[in-house]
């Protein structure tokens, strides 16, 4: 049991690539979701899923894009990356009781992405 | 807009002793409450929740208090180990169970 895998670790973009961080678990959770992490920030919410074939917006969407095509993956899309998404980014899943509850997230280990 | 934050960005203390870090929230919807514990250059981990039905909360060392009065909720952690040295998020349930919005962190740092 891998519990929530990201890859890469670290990546370097120059303004305007594009790029796909990678998201998965092996725990057969509903619910996944994307954040990123910026220094005296917190974590904020950039995009979550309840379930495959169903994803929704949180705090920062703009400039990132989703997808949720099996109960496994979730990937982020980066159309065309900006200094302002030089960040860490984690991945996490966790069991959704009915939808009223969120029960504990797991995280995966982070994306450290530098835009220049 | 509402929020989660945290009184303090950093407690410092002494191995042995007890700490207390707080949160308020401003969300009176908010129905259920986590807190996480960062390392350095790791992903944040589970150590406690509570849901907004319940006063307070016991685990392994660490205790959660939420008052609604105040919206106000707080993690004690018992005979403070320098292991305990990292960033505490509180996280706020919101959107009917869909989303949670984070804090900003208190940095607790134990010196033996």
């Amino acid at each position: 049991n891998a519990g929530v895998t990201q890859t890469p670790k670290f990546q370097v973009l120059k303004t305007g690539q594009s790029m796909t961080l990678q998201c998965a678990q092996d725990m057969n959770h509903e619910y996944m979701s994307w954040y990123r992490q910026d220094p005296g920030m917190g974590l904020r919410l950039i995009h979550y899923s309840v379930g495959a074939g169903i994803t929704d917006q949180g705090e920062v969407p703009n400039g990132y894009n989703v997808s949720r095509s099996t109960t496994e993956d979730f990937p982020l899309r980066l159309l065309s990356a900006a200094p302002s998404q030089t960040s860490v980014y984690f991945c996490a899943s966790s069991y959704s009781m009915g939808g009223q509850h969120l029960r504990e997230q797991y995280f995966g280990p982070g994306t450290r992405l530098t835009v220049t | 807009g509402e929020s989660v934050g945290l009184h303090l960005p950093t407690l410092s203390v002494q191995e042995g002793d007890n700490s207390i870090i707080n949160c308020a929230y401003s969300n009176s919807a908010s129905d259920y409450f986590i807190w996480y514990k960062q390392e350095s250059g790791k992903g944040p981990q589970f150590i406690i929740d509570i849901r907004s039905n319940m006063d307070k909360r016991q685990g392994q060392r660490v205790t959660v208090l939420l008052n609604k009065t105040v919206k106000h909720l707080s993690l004690q952690i018992a005979a403070t180990q320098p292991g305990d040295s990292a960033v505490y998020f509180c996280a706020e349930n919101i959107q009917a169970g869909t989303a949670l919005i984070f804090g900003k962190g208190t940095t607790l740092s134990v010196s033996s």
